[in-house]
């Protein structure tokens, strides 16, 4: 068992949907992190929150729109997707020190996704 | 800047034969390292982790990995391969910066255990 719980595991939805996928982790990590991963691919970074607050956007489409609102928590809140939005959408957390970058991230087992 | 290079997409090997899966890095600086494996279907799991302390590494499940700075390769091996060994194997370099990590991917390997 993951100490990241991502919901739902599975979710199919049209172009015209609104959705969220919710993470959840309590291991008082204060980094969450959300990745997108198509088949036979590295996982994608997609955005990053420290203590809550966004700190990392790796230019993603206004179609997904993160939320993180307690240091449990991270949401991803999906509207007007694509075809090519379908992916394994997973979720990670670390510690976050202020001097250290490297601490492992661990993940969740994901989402995956479905456009219609 | 760093990156990482895994030197092999797909490794078969007999179960109960050595596993080597390999990994070259880039890094400006002392970097940090970790290999991550994922099963079908599910999330990425830590294997193990290099921060700079022992340059021989051990993790989960039997695997190990030597950090070798002359050679900047950090490979991944395992003296007995199980059946239950076969996935997706990433190895992965972090950045130092600020309060979260962001990784750098190899691109994978997929390892194959053959009876």
């Amino acid at each position: 068992d993951t100490e990241v719980t991502q919901t739902p595991k599975h979710l199919v939805m049209g172009m015209t949907n609104k959705k969220s996928l919710k993470c959840e982790q309590h291991m008082g990590h204060r980094a969450m992190y959300w990745y997108k991963q198509k088949a036979k691919k590295p996982p994608e970074l997609m955005f990053v929150y420290s203590y809550e607050k966004l700190s990392i956007n790796e230019s993603v489409p206004s179609r997904f729109s993160p939320e993180c609102p307690n240091s449990s928590l991270l949401n991803l809140h999906l509207h007007a997707l694509q075809p090519e939005d379908s992916a394994l959408y997973l979720c990670a957390s670390s510690q976050a020190f202020l001097t250290m970058g490297n601490q492992p991230q661990h993940f969740g087992d994901g989402t995956r996704l479905s456009i219609l | 800047a760093q990156s990482v290079t895994q030197l092999d997409s797909h490794v078969s090997v007999s179960e109960g034969t050595p596993v080597l899966l390999r990994c070259n890095y880039s890094s400006s600086y002392s970097p940090s390292l970790f290999w991550y494996v994922q099963h079908p279907n599910k999330g990425l799991q830590l294997l193990l982790k290099y921060t700079s302390a022992a340059t021989l590494v051990k993790g989960i499940n039997g695997f190990e990995a030597e950090f070798k700075k002359s050679e900047t390769s950090f490979h991944l091996t395992k003296p007995s391969a199980h059946m239950s060994d076969a996935a997706e194997y990433f190895c992965v370099v972090s950045d130092r910066g600020g309060t979260a990590s962001k990784l750098t991917f190899g691109t994978g390997t997929r390892l194959q255990v053959t009876l």
